[in-house]
């Protein structure tokens, strides 16, 4: 199973406001990310978390703030965002393994289509 | 950092025609690469992958082929059906505490 499990899927939100989306999987993965698509673009990496720690940060603003309560949870803490942060969010994760050959196939959710208003 | 160039943004072909997406990379340190579909409105997913210590891999109408020396990698498609209209986007990746997996910026493919 290959199930990564996103909640909500669609959110409306104010910039004043805060919210949160959620992301859950259960494949056993130990890395666990949040990319940012935007329409007819690639998705864009924002955080990656390994082992539950967070390992990558790609110079997102602190408006995004990640949070790994667990190794099959992943948050995204949203406050005062702007129009522009509007996209769809998505969580992904992989099974980290080391090694020369080693490869990393993520695996996506279906995305919580983010509208700042 | 890494970087992906993605050719071509948009192609079109016959049904049954083959199709062809061309990727390089920047990084000689990336040791994999993936391809990912992405269909209207839907999550990307993969449909073939291929590791640095392999120079070819198929899976029925769908191969992908690298060259390390010259850091390029390519997708290619037979006998294309309109099924196989979507986005395409490579990628590459290494490990380092956390994999990065940068993306190319995607080829639309449109099978009349």
């Amino acid at each position: 199973d290959t199930e990564v499990t996103q909640t909500p899927k669609h959110l409306v939100m104010g910039m004043t406001n805060k919210k949160s989306l959620k992301c859950e999987q259960h494949m056993g993965h130990r890395a666990m990310y949040w990319y940012k698509q935007k329409a007819k673009k690639p998705p864009e990496l924002m955080f990656v978390y390994s082992y539950e720690k967070l390992s990558i940060n790609e110079s997102v603003p602190s408006r995004f703030s990640p949070e790994c309560p667990n190794s099959s949870l992943l948050n995204l803490h949203l406050h005062a965002l702007q129009p522009e942060d509007s996209a769809l969010y998505l969580c992904a994760s992989s099974q980290e393994f080391w090694g020369q050959f080693s490869g990393n196939t993520i695996y996506f959710g279906e995305g919580s289509w983010l509208t700042v208003v | 950092g890494e970087n992906v160039e993605q050719h071509p943004s948009t192609l079109s072909v016959q049904e049954g025609d083959s199709a062809v997406i061309k990727c390089t990379y920047s990084d000689s340190a990336s040791n994999y690469f993936p391809w990912y579909k992405q269909e209207l409105g839907k999550r990307p997913q993969l449909i073939i992958d291929i590791r640095s210590n392999v120079g070819e891999k198929k899976d029925q109408r769908i191969a992908v082929t690298l060259n390390k020396t010259a850091k390029h990698f390519s997708l290619h498609i037979t006998e294309t059906q309109p099924e196989d209209s979507a986005v395409y986007f490579c990628a590459a990746s290494k490990g380092t505490g956390g994999f990065k997996t940068i993306f190319g910026a995607g080829t639309r493919l449109f099978v009349k």
